[in-house]
């Protein structure tokens, strides 16, 4: 594998599932994001991560809670999630973090859909 | 204030012909960095270039050429000759070194154009 990959790439949920997205870098990096991407809007940062370490929540919703227990991986678990959270989500990585112009490389996206 | 703007939301081209993406950004900073990328219907971003603020220098690769022009905060983005497999929705991205309001590193991005090209 190389690059940025996603699992799964489609999901389907009900409001009161649980389930995780996983998000797994073989770049080296040591920074990694997760992004929301809804149709018309923005793509909207809602993690950031440095070396396992969250430096960054953009005021996203509890029922989002991240987990990055090494710098190759990130997952994102979801919890009573609502149909407006139907989007497709981006992970990304990057070598670090702070100073800023640091390139990021994405994934292939999990499109997620909540009924 | 929006920080980058691409004002084209959809463009339609026939192949072959050459196609202008335009970006336009805000900063206050001196040292700051741009970015494009490329979104093709899989959903994945495909990196395309990062240009730092103090290289003013155009940029060619390939059909792809880029004019970086500060004095008027532009970045745009040409396709010489486009093809059917540049059909995708091209970002443009700014990213600041001074922090304002935590957004020092992060990339913000524009709302993207979706870029036809028709056989």
């Amino acid at each position: 594998e190389t690059g940025v990959t996603q699992t799964p790439r489609h999901l389907v949920m009900g409001m009161t599932n649980k389930k995780s997205l996983k998000c797994e870098q073989h770049l080296g990096h040591n920074a990694m994001y997760w992004y929301k991407q809804s149709a018309k809007k923005p793509l909207e940062l809602m993690f950031v991560y440095s070396l396992e370490e969250r430096v960054e929540n953009n005021s996203v919703p509890s029922r989002f809670s991240p987990e990055c227990p090494n710098s190759s991986h990130l997952f994102l678990h979801l919890h009573t999630l609502q149909p407006e959270d139907s989007a497709l989500y981006l992970c990304a990585s990057s070598p670090r973090v702070a100073g800023g112009g640091e390139t990021q490389y994405f994934g292939p996206g999990t499109r997620l859909l909540v009924l | 204030a929006q920080k980058v703007t691409q004002a084209q939301t959809e463009i339609s081209v026939v192949e072959k012909e050459d196609v202008t993406l335009d970006c336009v950004y805000e900063t206050r900073d001196t040292t700051y960095y741009l970015f494009w990328y490329k979104q093709p219907p899989s959903g994945e971003l495909v990196f395309l270039i990062r240009r730092n603020s103090f290289d003013e220098q155009n940029e060619i690769s390939g059909r792809y050429s880029w004019n970086f022009q500060k004095s008027t905060s532009s970045f745009n983005f040409t396709i010489t000759a486009s093809q059917v497999v540049d059909s995708a929705v091209y970002f443009c991205a700014l990213s600041e070194t001074m922090n304002y309001g935590g957004s020092q590193g992060n990339l913000i991005f524009g709302k993207g154009t979706k870029l036809s090209v028709k056989p």
